[in-house]
């Protein structure tokens, strides 16, 4: 199946960094996604992302739509420990029985 | 509390022994669906139902068979586990297929040996 280009694979920063990931497509998109894995749990919906150029803020985390509407940005400001997980992309197309595209997700360490 | 349940949360088996994962979702979402995540392959939908008895393959349907005769549960069938299905699963829901904003189970880790 079809899956986003996400990156970095993997990150480990100090605490109190600012962390920012992304993920790319040669397709263009119609939602963008962004969701947080803690170990041994479920993916939680951190923000949901609907129109080009959107810029959406959750206290620390800020992502956004990219305007040509092939990639999404996410950024973390001053990383905390709780931080840590598995951060993943997920985008919508057009048609395609609005099932989701996923990335293969960014592993963030976080060190005190 | 909103929130999707899945049954059991671990599980250990042998190769075709017939089992079944049980998801339920107490929010009225008529979107459900079933992932797999496997280290290096993210995760990956196995099936998927829009709404009561209507099911649709995935990315990654073989050997698997769902059910949707309640709009709450969407039980996961596995008739002849093989070791190739030890993963970790993941139920899911959304309001309609029309929203994007899914909500995930806990997960179920599945050995088969």
């Amino acid at each position: 199946g079809q899956q986003l280009n996400q990156s970095p694979q993997s990150m480990f920063i100090q605490e109190g960094e600012d962390v920012s990931m992304n993920c790319t497509s040669s397709s263009i998109f119609n939602t963008w996604l962004w969701y947080k894995q803690d170990p041994g749990e479920g993916p939680v919906l951190l923000i949901a992302l609907y129109k080009a150029g959107e810029l959406t803020s959750n206290g620390r985390l800020t992502a956004q739509f990219g305007i040509t509407r092939k990639d999404s940005f996410l950024n973390i400001s001053a990383s905390i420990p709780s931080d840590v997980g598995i951060y993943f992309c997920a985008g919508q197309q057009a048609g395609n029985n609005r099932k989701l595209i996923w990335g293969l997700g960014t592993s963030l360490a976080v060190n005190p | 509390e909103a929130q999707v349940t899945q049954n059991p949360r671990y599980l250990i088996t042998v190769t075709g022994k017939k089992l079944t994962v049980t998801c339920s979702q107490n929010m009225n979402h008529e979107y459900m669906s079933w992932y797999r995540q496997d280290p290096g392959l993210g995760l990956r939908q196995i099936y998927y139902s829009m709404n009561v008895e209507v099911t649709d393959k995935g990315d990654v349907p073989e050997g698997y068979k769902v059910s949707r005769k309640e709009k709450r549960n969407f039980p996961l069938i596995l008739e002849s586990p093989s070791p190739n299905q030890t993963s970790l699963y993941f139920c899911a829901s959304r309001p309609g297929h029309l929203s994007y904003e899914q909500y995930f189970g806990p997960g179920t880790r599945l050995t088969v040996t």
